[in-house]
């Protein structure tokens, strides 16, 4: 079963909205949240990551929400733009740990 | 700095046959991984390799070896493909943990089994 569970599997936002992409975890142990950017044909690269010591962290545009109690975080990309179409991926593992778990990836497509 | 190199892009085998992925990176990582990455279902481990010399399984390794010839290369072969292993495969490095767990992918390799 998958340990980290992402919604929605697409979505479509207009240019200068917000997109948001949740994800639930059920491992305790995992306390390292990347979230990675994949436009087609090319590799996941990272985008922003988070530990659970801090409940919020923002790069730009793009900001994660953490909440612990929950096991969820969220992905929240501010003014979207059509540059900002790709698919996303949440991740998550122990922090010395190899073994990356991945949600199944949000299509994302935004509308000018 | 090409960062992590995989090939072939793209492959077509017929059931049964053989074939290996190679992996380079050049950014001096540690560790090394093969994903494959197939619709709804995300990206999944197959196996990885924290430094040269050793390897593990990961989340879904049957069906497949690894090779991690040296420091900069890791190989992926599939022995007797079968078209459930039809898959875009990924290959991924990253540094020492104590600096993260950044991961760099390279480009893809499409693989169809027919």
């Amino acid at each position: 079963q998958q340990q980290v569970k992402q919604s929605p599997q697409s979505l479509i936002v207009q240019k200068g909205g917000i997109s948001i992409i949740n994800c639930a975890y059920e491992n305790t142990a995992f306390d390292y949240f990347p979230w990675y950017q994949q436009f087609p044909g090319k590799g996941p690269a990272l985008l922003i990551a988070i530990r659970p010591d801090v409940s919020e962290k923002k790069e730009g545009r793009f900001t994660i929400s953490f909440n612990k109690s929950a096991k969820q975080f969220s992905l929240h990309i501010m003014d979207s733009q059509p540059g900002d179409s790709a698919t996303y991926f949440c991740a998550a593992s122990e922090y010395n740990n190899n073994d990356m778990r991945f949600g199944a990836g949000t299509r994302l497509t935004v509308k000018p | 700095n090409a960062g992590v190199t995989q090939t072939p892009k793209f492959q077509v085998l017929k059931t049964g046959q053989s074939m290996t992925l190679q992996c380079a990176q050049d950014m001096n990582h540690n560790s090394m991984y093969w994903y494959r990455q197939d619709p709804g279902m995300g990206l999944r481990l197959i196996y990885y390799s924290a430094s040269e010399g050793t390897t593990d399984k990961g989340e879904v390794p049957n069906g497949y070896n690894v090779s991690r010839l040296n420091k900069r290369e890791f190989s992926l072969r599939l022995e007797s493909a079968a078209p459930s292993q039809t898959s875009v495969y990924f290959c991924a490095s990253s540094g020492d943990v104590y600096s993260g767990n950044t991961i760099y992918f390279g480009e893809g390799s499409w693989l169809t089994v027919v």
